[in-house]
């Protein structure tokens, strides 16, 4: 079993919808979590840290369950800006642990 | 004003050769890393570094070998290279228990 699993996608949905994407993972002494973007060809870039109370940032909202070891995004008022590939990563220890990744792709 | 850069962009070369990626992080970060992008697009780590020391070293190839000078600095040579090294190689910085900033990445092609 893969450390971070993901909907392995892709999501093609039409601009202004809302996107809800899973993650699991196996290691419970996990302690920092995140979400990460990643356009073509580019870096992964941070968009969002995940807290246990869950947390908002705009259209963004993560949510954290530790008892069933599940990570959630959902994205509000998807803009066509949005399509990339949305990373889950936990971090265990010192190493951030990434999962395969899900894309979505924003329609006109 | 770069916060990760990692230097050259692309890289071409040829089957056994000699060649080297470094990293420099502005951020004052103690953590530093190397991460390989596979054609499956999925990111693995390689090694870490925090304040200048090896603290993860992956299962990877000892053809790699990580060099930290200092703690702003990470660079990665490879030796020998071979055609399965082809990949985006990232750079990455982090700090406590927060996120971490990536680098621009390394496009190797070994042909």
């Amino acid at each position: 079993r893969k450390e971070v699993e993901q909907d392995p996608g892709p999501f093609n949905v039409p601009e202004g919808a809302t996107v809800a994407f899973n993650c699991t993972y196996s290691n419970s002494a996990s302690q920092s979590f995140f979400w990460y973007r990643q356009d073509c060809r580019k870096e992964p870039k941070l968009l969002m840290s995940v807290y246990s109370s869950g947390n908002e940032d705009g259209r963004f909202t993560a949510q954290l369950n530790r008892a069933s070891q599940y990570i959630s995004l959902l994205i509000r008022d998807s803009k066509l800006s949005d399509s990339a590939t949305y990373l889950c990563v936990v971090k265990p220890g010192q190493n951030f642990v990434f999962g395969p990744g899900t894309r979505l792709s924003v329609l006109p | 004003d770069t916060a990760v850069s990692q230097t050259p962009k692309y890289l071409v070369t040829q089957m056994g050769n000699d060649k080297s990626i470094k990293c420099e992080q502005n951020l004052g970060h103690d953590t530093m890393y190397w991460y390989k992008q596979d054609s499956k697009k999925f990111l693995k780590i390689m090694f870490s570094y925090n304040n200048k020391e090896l603290i993860i070293n992956e299962t990877v190839p000892n053809r790699f070998s990580p060099k930290s000078p200092d703690k702003a600095h990470l660079n990665l040579h490879i030796n020998s290279l071979e055609l399965g090294d082809s990949a985006v190689y990232f750079c990455a910085s982090s700090r406590d228990r927060y996120g971490a900033f990536f680098g621009q990445g390394t496009r190797l092609t070994v042909v």
